[in-house]
């Protein structure tokens, strides 16, 4: 069974608007991370946000916040006031403490639009 | 230090041939992980070190791959016998240990292998 799910494979946001990328997990750790990284065309994974189980807070990072729903399992990542340098692939993914390995999603294409 | 260098950015070989990658992980960083990237997926984990010791290995490493970090700083990731579906982004990154999970981990730019 998957344990990162992203849905949505493609996006197109217009400049400056917010967009939420989805994304849910699937564990049965009550210890875990979770983190988004992007994914530039020129291949670099570039880490963007980390929201620990524990945290009550949502996570924040300049313009990109992590909307941590944990009954739901789900920690979708919102990007506001999108710029077109954002346009890239976002990966979700998630590190069960009890593991020592981070475990990535499929991945949401965004492209933002001038 | 300024990141996860890997060595070389590209590398184009035929069917049946070796070929071998570099990762120089940032330097305090004790723990050091391979991916495997192929078009339209997320990376899927291949290995990780912790210094110089190999502590698991995905079952996608088939025989054919082995990995060292001999003195626990650069580790070298070698394919013998390529294969087209070796063709892939092979990603590094980097990771302290002591509870710092929340600095997330440091990749490198990857090396996109082509076997033609």
């Amino acid at each position: 069974a998957q344990k990162i799910t992203q849905t949505q494979p493609g996006m197109f946001v217009q400049e400056k608007e917010a967009v939420t990328l989805d994304c849910t997990y699937d564990t049965s750790d009550q210890s875990y991370g979770l983190f988004w990284y992007k994914q530039p065309s020129s291949g670099e994974m570039i880490f963007l946000i980390y929201q620990g189980s524990y945290d009550e807070q949502n996570a924040t990072e300049g313009r990109y916040s992590l909307n941590f729903q944990k009954a739901r399992k789900s920690a979708n990542l919102v990007i506001s006031a999108s710029q077109l340098g954002d346009s890239a692939m976002y990966f979700c993914a998630m590190r069960e403490l009890r593991d020592d390995k981070i475990i990535f999603g499929k991945g949401t294409r965004l492209h933002i639009l001038p | 230090d300024t990141g996860v260098s890997q060595d070389p950015r590209h590398k184009i070989t035929k069917r049946g041939q070796n070929v071998t990658f570099r990762c120089d992980p940032i330097s305090e960083h004790n723990r050091l992980y391979w991916y495997r990237q192929t078009l339209g997926q997320g990376p899927e984990f291949l290995t990780y070190f912790q210094n110089e010791a190999q502590l698991e290995k995905s079952r996608l490493l088939s025989d054919r791959f082995s990995a060292e970090r001999p003195k626990g700083s650069f580790s070298t990731l070698e394919i013998q016998r390529t294969e087209q579906g070796d063709s892939a982004m092979y990603l590094c990154a980097s990771h302290f240990t002591e509870g710092t999970a929340n600095y997330g981990y440091t990749f490198g730019s990857g090396t996109r292998l082509t076997v033609v």
